[in-house]
């Protein structure tokens, strides 16, 4: 069975600053992908990034990159330039590819101070 | 295009109530799950279908019942609720092939209160 870990319950950042979310799996399968999920008190889940598995080039979306190390079995966001706006959980989400069925990390409750 | 719409956004239920949440989603996405979220705990995958006529378990399926007689529509059903299915429920879809492949689409979520 596939695993997700989110070691760092909470973090906080200073506008503008950059910060580094953790993430690490588990899986036997070779094909896969993997997504960082964000939810703001809203309780809406918003996209963030998304990654192949058979890729090797780190995802990227505007500020938002990841680091993907397919042997180490880890997929840690970067977010840079940090805004208020970006004050959410995150999740780290591990998806196989034949069933759309996604396991999700605990989450990390990102704050951004002015 | 309404997405992944969910119903009811909120319900108060007494111990031993049963109860069904709708989901529908107007995307002929192939893929559609229910997960649960609770503090501390991320969100945990209830049940999943892989298309019309099939379902399968998924974490924490105990407690509930899926069935996915249509594409668009995956109701998930409480038989007997407990007070330890208080909690937050996301209806989610995802295209089975494309630029968006297995991307969740998410409902906005049912809060459920069981006393």
């Amino acid at each position: 069975a596939q695993t997700v870990t989110q070691s760092q319950p909470e973090m906080s950042v200073q506008e503008a600053e950059t910060v580094t979310l953790s993430c690490t799996y588990d899986t036997s399968e070779s094909n896969y992908y993997l997504f960082w999920y964000k939810q703001p008190p809203s309780r809406q889940m918003i996209l963030v990034i998304r990654q192949e598995a058979y890729k090797q080039q780190n995802a990227t979306e505007n500020r938002f990159s990841v680091n993907f190390q397919k042997a180490a079995k880890s997929f840690s966001l970067k977010i840079s330039d940090s805004q208020l706006g970006d004050t959410a959980m995150y999740f780290c989400a591990f998806g196989s590819s034949n069933t759309g069925k996604l396991i999700f990390g605990q989450g990390t409750t990102l704050q951004v101070k002015p | 295009n309404a997405g992944v719409t969910q119903t009811p956004k909120f319900q108060v239920l007494k111990t031993g109530q049963s109860m069904t949440l709708q989901c529908a989603q107007d995307m002929n996405h192939e893929y559609m799950s229910w997960y649960r979220q609770d503090p501390g705990m991320g969100l945990r995958l209830i049940h999943y279908s892989v298309g019309a006529g099939i379902t399968d378990q998924g974490e924490v399926p105990n407690g509930y019942n899926v069935s996915r007689s249509t594409t668009e529509d995956f109701p998930l059903r409480l038989l007997s609720a407990a007070p330890s299915q208080t909690s937050v429920y996301f209806c989610a879809s995802s295209s089975r092939q494309g630029s968006g492949a297995n991307v969740l689409t998410f409902g906005a979520g049912s809060r459920l209160t069981v006393l």
